[in-house]
């Protein structure tokens, strides 16, 4: 059984602040890894993607990813109240075929 | 405008009543997908399809069915509906593989 685990929170910060964002998998085969936004009551919206270790980085979003740690983390730097929602993380199987979502993690930007 | 389309976007319904939501997208993707969205179970596949009629389980595909008899259409038909069915599905589409999936706006469904 593949899974993806992910801190429920609420994770509270402050306007300005870095928000930090973790996930581990279980399937050390899996080869491509993803960061959701989800807005309350919306659908999934991606926002970053990440398929060798390292950090990669897209505007105020960095992703990083150790596969010899099975460990995934997303970075928002300047956090804005607009980027409160739920942060879901996504493992892609090693077939290439399906993805695994872990339950999210709640981020709370307070003005 | 890209964008994954599902109707209809509620719907409450009774047990047994088969029903089919539909799903399209207008990108030209081989990769299409369903997954169910519970509180506390997060978000859990149900089908996916990697190209027409090629279509295969995700992990909850008990008392659902699909087909992809065209590339843009996904439809997800659930032929006797039971209340554990009751949940808010999403249908998603991909140009490769389960990469960078495009998610539709979600169908919140109710089994009376």
């Amino acid at each position: 059984q593949k899974e993806v685990e992910q801190n429920s929170g609420p994770l509270s910060v402050p306007e300005g602040a870095i928000a930090s964002l973790n996930c581990t998998y279980s399937d050390r085969g899996s080869q491509s890894f993803f960061w959701y936004r989800q807005y309350s009551g919306k659908s999934p919206e991606l926002i970053m993607s990440i398929y060798s270790n390292g950090d990669k980085e897209d505007g105020r979003f960095t992703a990083q990813l150790n596969k010899a740690s099975q460990y995934v983390s997303l970075l928002i730097r300047d956090s804005q109240p607009s980027d409160s929602a739920t942060y879901l993380c996504a493992v892609g199987s090693s077939g290439y075929s399906t993805l695994t979502f872990g339950k999210g993690t709640m981020l709370l930007v307070s003005p | 405008e890209a964008q994954v389309t599902q109707n209809p976007r509620y719907l409450i319904t009774v047990t047994g009543k088969k029903l089919t939501v539909t799903c399209s997208q207008n990108m030209n993707h081989e990769y299409m997908s369903w997954y169910r969205q519970d509180p506390g179970l997060g978000l859990r596949q149900i089908y996916y399809s990697m190209n027409v009629e090629v279509t295969d389980k995700g992990d909850v595909p008990e008392g659902y069915k699909v087909s992809r008899k065209e590339k843009r259409n996904f439809p997800l038909i659930l032929e006797s509906p039971s209340p554990n069915q009751t949940s808010l599905y999403f249908c998603a589409s991909s140009g490769r593989s389960y990469n960078e999936q495009f998610f539709g706006p979600g169908t919140r469904l109710t089994v009376l």
